[in-house]
């Protein structure tokens, strides 16, 4: 059972615009969340993340922002560059544990 | 600092050849994780470890071993190649406990094994 869900496999977005990456989870009990930006042939490196206590972190051009309601988070990136074309991943984390379970990823295409 | 160092980069195995992929950390990262990526299928967690003697399952772990005898190495152990574990390997690390929010996971680039 997927505990993290990221519905859409891929996005394309022009350069300039903004991109909005979307990430669902099913488990009440994750109490910090990460998003993380992958090139092919490298490993994941993280990019943002958000405690539970918060509902918007903010980094630079990349915003990522949290509804613990709809059990929902989504990452901004505005505005978008062509170096930003990768997949990414979102990550949950539960408050009694290190382990950190990911979503499925987003291959994101920025075109000029 | 090298950060996470995964070798070998490439493996190709015959079924039911063992092998070993190595990871070692200069971080003095408590916790460390090895997961799986296979297309459709995100990344999924194999195995982790909280610290030095201290192992345990996480989402597909069948096929697999791994041992932590030093804070730094974390082994991962195919015992009987198959098919199906064809896939690109990555090992990671991080704080455990401490600074909760603040402590993301550090990767290394990946072994890409093919098992034919």
């Amino acid at each position: 059972d997927q505990q993290v869900k990221q519905n859409s496999p891929s996005l394309s977005v022009q350069e300039g615009r903004i991109s909005i990456l979307n990430c669902d989870y099913t488990n009440s009990m994750f109490d910090y969340f990460l998003w993380y930006k992958k090139y092919p042939a490298e490993g994941p490196t993280f990019l943002i993340s958000i405690s539970s206590i918060k509902d918007k972190n903010e980094d630079g051009r990349f915003t990522v922002f949290l509804n613990k309601s709809a059990k929902h988070l989504s990452l901004h990136i505005v505005p978008s560059q062509p170096g930003d074309s990768a997949v990414y991943f979102c990550a949950a984390r539960g408050y009694n544990t290190d382990k950190l379970i990911f979503g499925t990823g987003t291959r994101l295409q920025v075109f000029p | 600092n090298a950060g996470v160092t995964q070798t070998p980069k490439f493996q190709v195995l015959k079924t039911g050849q063992s092998m070993t992929l190595q990871c070692a950390q200069d971080m003095n990262h408590e916790y460390m994780s090895w997961y799986r990526q296979d297309p459709g299928m995100g990344l999924r967690l194999i195995h982790y470890s909280v610290g030095a003697g201290i192992t345990d399952q996480g989402e597909v772990p069948n096929g697999y071993n791994v041992s932590r005898s030093t804070t730094e190495d974390f082994p991962l152990r195919l015992l009987s190649a198959a098919p199906s574990q064809t896939s690109v390997y990555f090992c990671a690390s991080s704080y455990s406990n401490r600074d909760r929010y603040n402590s993301p996971l550090h990767f290394g680039n990946g072994t890409r094994l093919t098992v034919t």
